[in-house]
């Protein structure tokens, strides 16, 4: 059964980091994209970035470029997500999901909620 | 970028009740995506490729589409269906999905 687990979420302050992990099963992780999508509060769906298999492409979607950091270890079968720099607009749940044939996400975690508040 | 335009913003169907539900594109797409999400779960995939059927999904829903337009449309309207659904691109960066349109059971 494929499996998508994200944990590292949790209450940060404003301007401080925290870093996401999505640890997948179930399937060869080393052979699929992945991307990190989040959702605010009550809000809609929204891509944050996005992976190649052997990490050769990365896309940041323009309100994380230069904060977020996307990143995968295929050996641990784990994807990562470093948030650097947060505000309180980044407040949401963040889920992680594969990219799977034809670039359709086929596969989605639980999700992990990340707020950002003093 | 690529902005998809969703309507109805809500709708609510009677059980057996056929919906569609339309998501336009502000440039030309190759493919769309549907995806549905229950309160409290994660998106799960619909459509893929624009009218191919998810691993699963029962065959009343159905897409269609291209160019600038297309529609996801449920045939005869189930409680279950009661969701939110979202149109997705990624013919061009960035990915970008629809507002969603929120499905209720009359």
């Amino acid at each position: 059964e494929v499996q998508l687990v994200e944990s590292g979420g949790g209450l940060v302050q404003p301007g401080r980091s925290l870093k996401l992990s999505c640890l997948a099963s179930g399937f060869t992780f080393s052979n699929y994209g992945m991307n990190w999508i989040r959702q605010a509060p009550g809000k809609g769906l929204e891509w944050v970035a996005s992976i190649s298999s052997s990490s050769s492409y990365i896309y940041y979607a323009d309100t994380v470029k230069g904060r977020f950091t996307i990143s995968r270890d295929n050996a641990k079968n784990t994807l990562y997500l470093q948030m650097t720099s947060l505000r309180s607009e980044d407040t949401a749940l963040y889920y992680c999901a594969r990219v799977g044939y034809g670039l359709r996400m086929d596969a989605w975690g639980q999700g992990a909620s990340v707020t950002v508040s003093s | 970028e690529i902005v998809l335009t969703q309507s109805p913003t809500t709708t609510a169907a009677s059980p057996g009740e056929k919906v569609t539900i339309t998501c336009l594109a502000s440039s030309s797409v190759s493919n769309m995506y549907w995806y549905q999400q229950k309160s409290g779960a994660s998106p799960k995939l619909l459509i893929y490729s624009t009218s191919s059927l998810a691993s699963g999904v029962p065959d009343r829903f159905s897409g269609s589409g291209s160019g600038t337009s297309y529609s996801l449309t449920i045939n005869t309207m189930e409680a279950e269906d009661a969701a939110t659904y979202y149109c997705q691109q990624w013919s061009s960066n960035p990915l970008t999905f629809g507002s969603g349109t929120k499905l209720e059971i009359k």
